[in-house]
């Protein structure tokens, strides 16, 4: 099965700034989907941003964009003009479209202050 | 109207017993998860049924089972319950083939096990 890293257990940043949060995977496959969730206090799972791998133009959602390297199997989330509530657990995700296996990283904790 | 919903949404049950998790999409989907969430927050998959059919089965122990009576349930029964089977249940629903897939989670059953 595939395999989804995320480094950065814990981060954060200030009011207004800019965060960037790191995710690596690993797969054989060459067509799947990555995904951002946030997951806030309400423990409400909620999709931020998709991105398809065939697809070479990066993903964005108004303040969140990605920066898709697929050659180098990383998938990072950037949060520009960061707001206090964009606090919340984030998990990077991977879907094998054949079986629609999803596996999820173990999460960074993104905490916002004023 | 609820994507996916789950019930019960708080479960307190004592060691050795017995209990069931619903889960239900309207989403029409055919594919559907249970993952468990820890207390460091990791997402585990534990089962993925597609249109009825067992597609994943993690290495979760025999005293979980996954019933699924038809493409829009798939209900989560545990037996003999442990202290460690305390956790977050998410289930989630997914469409195979689609070009914006994603996974729609449940709202999640805190099962505290005393």
């Amino acid at each position: 099965a595939q395999t989804v890293t995320q480094s950065q257990p814990e981060m954060s940043v200030q009011e207004a700034e800019t965060v960037t949060l790191s995710c690596t995977y690993d797969t054989s496959e060459s067509n799947y989907y990555l995904f951002w969730y946030k997951q806030p206090p309400s423990r409400q799972m909620i999709l931020v941003i998709r991105q398809e791998a065939y697809k070479q133009q990066n993903a964005t959602e108004n303040r969140f964009s990605v920066n898709f390297q697929k050659a180098a199997k990383s998938f990072s989330l950037k949060i520009s003009d960061s707001q206090l509530g964009d606090t919340a657990m984030y998990f990077c995700a991977f879907m094998n479209p054949g079986n629609n296996d999803m596996r999820f990283g173990a999460g960074t904790r993104l905490t916002v202050k004023p | 109207d609820t994507a996916v919903s789950q019930t019960p949404k708080y479960l307190v049950t004592q060691m050795g017993n017995d209990k069931s998790i619903k889960c239900e999409q309207n989403l029409g989907h055919d594919t559907m998860y249970w993952y468990k969430q820890d207390s460091k927050k990791f997402l585990k998959i534990m089962f993925s049924y597609n249109n009825k059919e067992l597609i994943i089965n993690e290495t979760v122990p025999n005293r979980f089972s996954p019933k699924s009576p038809d493409k829009a349930h798939l209900n989560l029964h545990i037996n003999s319950l442990e202290l460690g089977d305390s956790a977050v249940y998410f289930c989630a629903s997914s469409q195979r083939g689609g070009g914006d897939t994603e996974a729609f989670f449940g709202q999640g059953t805190r099962l505290t096990v005393v």
